[in-house]
């Protein structure tokens, strides 16, 4: 059974740092890796994924890796800003067609300015 | 408009009550789901459905049912709701055939159970 975590659970950090969020999962056999933002008492907002064949991704002041050998996907947001304030959820998509995700619990991200 | 919608948003029942949660995609997708959040566990699937004939048990199925009247609608029903299934309920879809397979979710349903 897949097994995802998320160091740290939570983190605060003042405006302007860049910083990592870490997701671990235990088995490597994953089609993709998905990163989520979810505001309070919201819905998830896809943010990036990476299929299984690819390293990393981009957008904006995000990029996300990935390493299937190691189990580990990383997030790393670059000039934080307190609009960043959220928590952000890693999901590890299943091998083949019943694809299914396994979801982290999260890590709660509090951006002071 | 949103291209996945839940009603109703928030719900107040009692326990022993039945209650069925509504969600309907634009998206054309075959794919949808049903999680609950509950704080400090994360998401947990209870149902997921990979076409009208097609309905799969999640992880927490227990104590739910679940219709899929349409490509577009997946119902979530609770036969005799408790207080334990206080929890915010989310309905997301997804296409494998798509270039990507990215889960798109709902703004989620707040149940509390008295």
């Amino acid at each position: 059974k897949q097994e995802v975590t998320q160091i740290p659970a939570a983190l605060s950090v003042p405006e302007g740092e860049n910083l990592v969020l870490n997701c671990s999962f235990t088995d490597s056999a994953i089609y993709n890796l998905q990163w989520f933002r979810q505001d309070p008492g919201k819905g998830l907002t896809s943010l990036l994924l990476i299929q299984s064949s690819q390293r990393e991704q981009t957008s904006g002041r995000l990029n996300a890796s990935l390493d299937k050998s190691s189990g580990r996907s990383t997030l790393y947001i670059a000039a934080s800003q307190p609009g960043d304030s959220a928590t952000y959820l890693c999901a590890a998509g299943g091998r083949g067609g019943s694809y299914i995700p396994t979801f982290g619990r999260g890590t709660s991200l509090i951006v002071h300015p | 408009d949103a291209d996945v919608t839940q009603t109703p948003r928030n719900r107040i029942t009692k326990t022993g009550k039945r209650i069925m949660l509504e969600c309907s995609q634009t998206k054309g997708h075959d794919r949808m789901y049903w999680y609950r959040q509950d704080p400090g566990l994360g998401l947990r699937l209870i149902y997921y459905s990979f076409d009208v004939k097609d309905i799969n048990k999640g992880e927490i199925s227990d104590g739910y049912s679940v219709s899929r009247q349409a490509q577009a609608k997946f119902s979530l029903s609770l036969e005799s709701a408790i207080p334990n299934q206080t929890a915010l309920y989310f309905c997301a879809t997804s296409d494998l055939q798509g270039p990507t397979d990215t889960q798109y979710f709902g703004p989620g349903t707040r149940l509390t159970v008295l």
